[in-house]
């Protein structure tokens, strides 16, 4: 168990609808990593906040948002959604900024847009 | 731009055997490099992290990994696979060095074990 929660573990909805995923990281690690794994590309890197603030963008799209609240916890937005959104979520935690600091993985969120 | 390659999709050892995995990475300057383990239905696991120094590195479970600047290459090995290992392994680089957190991944290289 890493210390990192996600809900819901599955969500099953349809195109066009919106959605929202949440995170709660490890105590005391202030960033929040958003990662996307699906089967044609792979794991790619969405989002990075640290302690609320949005620290670096990846290939996340214009239809996905994210935030970090002040107790730390983040939501990831997914709207207007596509057959191709359907993939897993990943949220990871990490103390600080750096990419030396170890990223603790939570379970993931299984999407499946129909 | 920085990126992973690892070579092998799927690979199969017996158990007992010695087990090598492949990774080649793309980066300008000194790289970040890490190893995950992804077992079914679970998150990613940190397996080992190289920033500098001795370029063998020790990890969990009985994993290692070496980097070798000269071929780009940072190859997770274990001397003897249990039947617990089968799950899938990343390689990753640090997306841009200190300031900036996120991971570049390769596409992974799922491994089975045969009893």
């Amino acid at each position: 168990d890493s210390g990192v929660t996600q809900t819901p573990k599955h969500l099953i909805t349809a195109t066009g609808q919106r959605v929202t995923l949440r995170c709660s990281p490890r105590s005391g690690d202030l960033s929040v990593y958003w990662y996307q794994q699906s089967l044609d590309q792979g794991l790619q890197f969405l989002i990075q906040y640290y302690n609320g603030e949005e620290r670096a963008k990846g290939n996340i799209l214009e239809r996905f948002s994210a935030q970090q609240f002040p107790d730390l916890h983040s939501e990831l937005n997914l709207s207007s959604l596509e057959l191709g959104d359907s993939a897993l979520y990943f949220c990871a935690s990490s103390i600080g900024t750096e990419v030396k600091e170890t990223q603790y993985f939570g379970p993931g969120t299984r999407l499946l847009v129909l | 731009a920085q990126s992973v390659t690892q070579p092998d999709i799927h690979i199969t050892v017996s158990e007992g055997a010695s087990l090598e995995l492949r990774c080649n990475y793309s980066y300008g300057a000194t790289p970040y490099l890490f190893w995950y383990v992804q077992s079914p239905g679970q998150g990613l696991q940190l397996l080992l992290k190289y920033f500098s120094g001795d370029t063998l590195v020790q990890g969990i479970k009985g994993f290692e990994a070496e980097f070798k600047r000269s071929q780009s290459s940072f190859n997770l090995r274990k001397p003897s696979v249990h039947w617990s290992d089968a799950a899938e392994y990343f390689c990753a680089v640090g997306g841009y060095g200190g300031s900036q957190g996120n991971l570049i991944f390769g596409k992974g290289t799922k491994l089975s074990v045969k009893p």
